[in-house]
């Protein structure tokens, strides 16, 4: 079935670094990818979004790549700053017919950024 | 320019009881998606609506389950005879009309405690 899963449940780092979180999925019919940031007790926040014809995409401080070869997506983020520390999930939508309009979301992984 | 509202923010019911949240989409928005948050897990898709219309509703529980977008008014996601195990965060997201557009705006959820 589908699914999309994250690799690393959770992720430490230091401010100021650059952080790197991956996703992993299973539906090679997926056009469309998004990450979203969720803080606790909110609702998830849109960071960046990519579709299947691109292999990367560049935000504010924040680059998502997309290697449909081996169905995996990572979401890098730059100069890394307390702000950040939240639950990310990355998630994926299908090209059409009953997968439209439906997310299906990964389990998310927990980054924390210590001062 | 508002966001996705939802309310309310925390609901509290005994078994048996019916709960009802509601969901304002964004501004110029006309698709609305439900999902539930179980804790320490990723959203899971429910419905897909648009206005007067259920668009998907492969998430849905068969029972006791029901979703509606009236022409006016906000969407309201209705749990009848709840049990303890329909306590979640419910949070509802928004796209604007067309085909092309894909990503989801959420709001800030509604915690359903059931006692």
């Amino acid at each position: 079935g589908e699914s999309v899963g994250l690799h690393l449940p959770t992720l430490s780092v230091q401010e100021g670094d650059n952080s790197i979180i991956n996703c992993a999925y299973s539906n090679s019919a997926s056009d469309y990818f998004i990450w979203y940031k969720q803080e606790s007790g909110k609702g998830p926040q849109f960071i960046i979004d990519i579709r299947s014809n691109m292999d990367k995409r560049q935000g504010q401080r924040v680059t998502v790549l997309l290697n449909k070869t081996v169905k995996h997506l990572s979401l890098q983020i730059a100069a890394t700053q307390p702000g950040d520390s939240a639950v990310y999930f990355c998630a994926e939508k299908g090209a059409g017919g009953t997968s439209y309009g439906k997310l299906t979301f990964g389990q998310g992984t927990i980054l924390t950024v210590h001062p | 320019n508002a966001g996705v509202m939802q309310n309310p923010r925390h609901l509290v019911r005994r078994r048996g009881q019916e709960a009802r949240l509601r969901c304002s989409p964004m501004k110029g928005h006309s698709h609305v998606y439900w999902y539930r948050q179980l804790p320490e897990e990723g959203l899971k898709f429910m419905v897909y609506l648009q206005k007067e219309n259920i668009i998907d509703e492969s998430g849905m529980p068969k029972e006791r389950f029901s979703a509606e977008f009236p022409k006016e008014g906000p969407s309201i996601l209705r749990i009848q005879q709840v049990v303890r195990g329909d306590s979640a965060a419910y949070f509802c997201a928004s796209s604007p009309p067309g085909h092309g557009t894909d990503t989801q705006y959420f709001g800030p959820g509604t915690r359903l405690t059931v006692l």
